[in-house]
């Protein structure tokens, strides 16, 4: 069974629409993040979610709504998409101690392209 | 000002020999944890090794190891007898923030790992 799943793997869209991806995690994990990774690889952090209250929030635009129904659910909502947006979204998880349980086991990608 | 940095866009290795991937990091609290990730070209993101700022002893993980040096902080990592499924993207990961939730990952660059016959 996947740990972390994503859907949809992919997602080609023109710009202005809007869009939503899913993320599923079955670790048993309390926090779950959404990071972004940019055509040249670079990782950053959208967004944190513990118990599903948002803790995180990266200085990103308002036209990102992450929405978390459960603990193990954590979705991505995209309004007017721009062509900047087009990138790699990881939907990530963890429990929220340390000494490595903070370990965070990312989803498979989703891979929007706007044109 | 970078809190992860890999200097090594690229590597080449041969077929079963080791190899090291640099990684600094700069942070100020005392509490942190270093991560180690691998990307193939399949895009997924995939875990190796973790380093926690207070272990005493370097992470391994099969044939990877984590070379943690505190005082330089540097925490770089060992593949040994490298194979061809190794050519990867490796990224080096910080977590930042100790409160329940705050705890984010920072990432480098990036090191693209090839690996040859």
């Amino acid at each position: 069974d996947t740990a972390v799943s994503q859907t949809p793997k992919y997602l080609v869209t023109q710009m202005g629409n809007d869009k939503s991806i899913k993320c599923e995690q079955n670790l048993g994990h309390d926090t779950m993040y959404w990071y972004k990774q940019d055509s040249k690889k670079f990782l950053k952090i959208m967004f944190s979610y513990n118990n599903k209250e948002l803790i995180i929030n990266e200085t990103v635009p308002n036209r990102f709504s992450p929405k978390s129904p459960d603990k193990a659910h954590l979705n991505l909502h995209i309004n007017s998409l721009e062509l900047g947006d087009s990138a790699v979204y990881f939907c990530a998880s963890s429990h929220s101690g340390g000494g490595g349980q903070e370990t965070q086991y990312f989803g498979p990608g989703t891979r929007l392209l706007v044109l | 000002a970078q809190k992860i940095t890999q200097t090594q866009p690229g590597m080449f290795v041969q077929e079963k020999e080791a190899v090291t991937l640099d990684c600094t990091y700069d942070t100020s609290d005392p509490s942190y944890g270093l991560f180690w990730y691998k990307q193939p070209s399949s895009g997924e993101m995939i875990f190796l090794i973790y380093q926690g700022s207070y272990d005493q002893q370097n992470a391994t993980e099969g044939r990877y190891s984590l070379n943690f040096q505190k005082a330089r902080k540097s925490a770089n990592l060992v593949i040994s007898a490298s194979q061809l499924g190794d050519s990867a993207m490796y990224f080096c990961a910080m977590r930042e923030g100790r409160s329940t939730g705050f705890q984010k990952l920072v990432f480098g660059t990036g090191t693209r790992l090839l690996v040859s016959p």
